[in-house]
C-alpha cells in the first residue's frame, strides 16, 4: 500500500511569511503526528491528530498549528516564519497511535528553508 | 521533561565489524523503540521492545530492553555499507499516542 506522502518536499520562504504543509497518511491510519527535525534539537514532537481532534501537543509556540480532515489527511501551518523554523518537517501516521504498537510510519518530510 | 541520552553520537567503522549503541533515560519507559533514518528519508522502525529484559532480533540487529526500564541498547553484527544512516532510540511521550521522545541519534558510517 502507498506510504505516507508529504507535500511539498522542498520550499523556501522569507521571514514573516506563513507556510502550509500537507500530509496524506497510509490508508486506514487515523493518527497523524508531526515532528520537526533540526541538527541542533533533533526530532521534536509538534502535535498529533486523531479522528480530526488534536490529541497531543508539543512545546512549540502558537505560530505552529495543524488540523486533520475527515479523510485523515492533515496539514500543518507555521505563521510569521522565523529563521529558526528552518527544518525538516516530518509527518508520521499510525492506526491509532505509535506507542501501543511502537510503529509510526514516517513520510520523507518537507524541508523548509527560511531566508 | 523526559530526555533520552544516546551514545555514541557517531561511529565510523570498517565493513564487517560489529556495532553497539545505547540509550539511557532519567525516567522509566514502558516501550523502547529503535528507528533508522537514511539520508533524504524519514525514520523507519527497526525494533520495538515492550517488556523489561526483552531481547529481540531483526536479522543482524539485536536490541534489549534494560531491566531498570531506563536503558536500551542496539547491536548490529557484521556491518555492511547499507547500514549507513542515523539510528534513533525512542520512547513514548504519552500512552497509546503518536507522541514519541527521540534520542539525539547515532550517525553510523561504514567503510567498505
Amino acid at each position: 500500500k502507498a506510504g505516507v506522502t508529504q507535500t511539498p518536499r522542498y520550499l523556501i520562504k522569507t521571514r514573516g511569511q506563513q507556510v502550509t504543509l500537507s500530509c496524506s497518511p497510509i490508508s486506514g491510519h487515523r493518527s497523524v503526528s508531526w515532528y520537526q527535525q533540526t541538527p541542533g534539537q533533533g526530532l521534536q514532537f509538534l502535535f498529533e491528530y486523531f479522528s480530526e481532534t488534536q490529541r497531543n501537543k508539543g512545546n512549540f509556540p502558537g505560530r505552529f498549528s495543524g488540523r486533520q480532515f475527515s479523510n485523515s489527511r492533515s496539514e500543518m501551518n507555521v505563521s510569521t516564519l522565523e529563521l529558526g523554523d528552518s527544518a525538516l518537517y516530518l509527518c508520521a501516521s499510525s492506526f491509532q497511535g505509535g506507542s501501543k504498537t511502537g510503529e509510526l510510519f514516517f513520510g520523507e518530510g518537507s524541508r523548509l528553508t527560511v531566508l | 521533561g523526559q530526555q533520552l541520552n544516546q551514545s555514541p553520537q557517531s561511529m565510523f567503522i570498517q565493513e564487517g565489524e560489529d556495532v553497539s549503541m545505547n540509550c539511557t533515560s532519567s525516567s522509566i519507559f514502558n516501550t523502547w523503540l529503535w528507528y533508522k533514518q537514511d539520508p533524504g528519508e524519514g525514520p523507519v522502525l527497526l525494533i520495538a521492545l515492550y517488556k523489561a529484559g526483552e531481547l529481540t532480533s531483526n536479522g543482524r540487529l539485536t536490541a534489549q530492553f534494560g531491566i531498570t526500564r531506563k536503558d536500551s541498547f542496539l547491536n548490529i553484527s557484521a556491518s555492511i555499507p547499507s547500514d549507513v544512516g542515523i539510528y534513533f532510540c525512542a520512547g513514548p511521550g504519552s500512552s497509546n499516542t503518536g507522541k514519541l521522545i527521540f534520542g539525539q541519534g547515532t550517525t553510523l558510517q561504514v567503510k567498505p
